[in-house]
């Protein structure tokens, strides 16, 4: 199986920059995408294939890749952005989450 | 409008049984890869099962591979994950979602609670 790794916590202050790692070998042979959970709500997709953002999500959201990790990088943070972000790849067999990153907008 | 509705959650014993069904409305269930995705409280997003887009194939996690089967009945659009042999740590809210592993609008329902306790 695979596992992928994130940071539990990131904070940032409003107009800022939020970058959220994940790591994992399979990113080296899969493409990510990046999950938005506000509490209880069920998950938004905010990116995929490394770094296209889909329909509707507001553009200061981007992704990126290199190697084995996968960045998320929110532009200019705002209070509504506050929640948790699960990276998330599939492979033939097998499809895996990151542990979740709880975004903190001070 | 593509909705996915989840039921069948509830209190269940150690070792007992449960089947959750996740009703599609808005497409056709049967041309499209389906997963289950679980939440335990106060946690992350753990992937359960998925089945392929003929039903002809199905994935497990490791942590339910033998314990749990995951099927789909065409005549009702409805996918259904049959969990046997319940254990403590299988308590979670469990979504149905359509398309989360190719799509680029992926669809989830709203979750259905399962507690496994004594």
């Amino acid at each position: 199986s695979y596992e992928l790794t994130q940071p539990s916590s990131v904070s940032v202050s409003p107009g800022q920059t939020a970058r959220i790692t994940c790591s994992g070998d399979v990113l080296t042979k899969r493409y990510a995408r990046w999950f938005q959970q506000r509490p209880g709500q069920a998950p938004v997709l905010v990116i995929y294939k490394d770094n296209v953002r889909p329909s509707g999500i507001p553009e200061r959201f981007s992704g990126s890749s290199s190697g084995t990790t996968v960045t998320l990088t929110i532009s200019g943070v705002q209070v509504e952005d506050e929640a948790d972000y699960y990276c998330y790849s599939a492979a033939d067999n097998y499809q895996v989450f990151g542990g979740g990153t709880t975004l903190t907008v001070l | 409008e593509v909705q996915l509705l989840e039921s069948g959650g509830g209190l269940a014993q150690p070792g007992g049984s449960l089947r959750l069904s996740c009703a599609g409305s808005g497409f056709i269930l049967s041309s499209h890869a389906m997963s289950w995705v679980r939440q335990a409280p106060g946690k992350g997003l753990k992937w359960v099962s998925s089945i392929s887009a003929g039903g002809g194939s199905t994935y497990f996690a490791d942590s339910v591979k033998g314990r749990f089967t995951i099927s789909r009945d065409n005549s009702k659009n409805t996918l259904f994950l049959q969990l046997n042999s319940l254990r403590a740590e299988d308590t979670a809210t469990y979504y149905c979602a359509k398309g989360i592993e190719s799509s680029a609008s992926p669809t989830w329902g709203q979750g259905t609670l399962v507690t496994v306790s004594s």
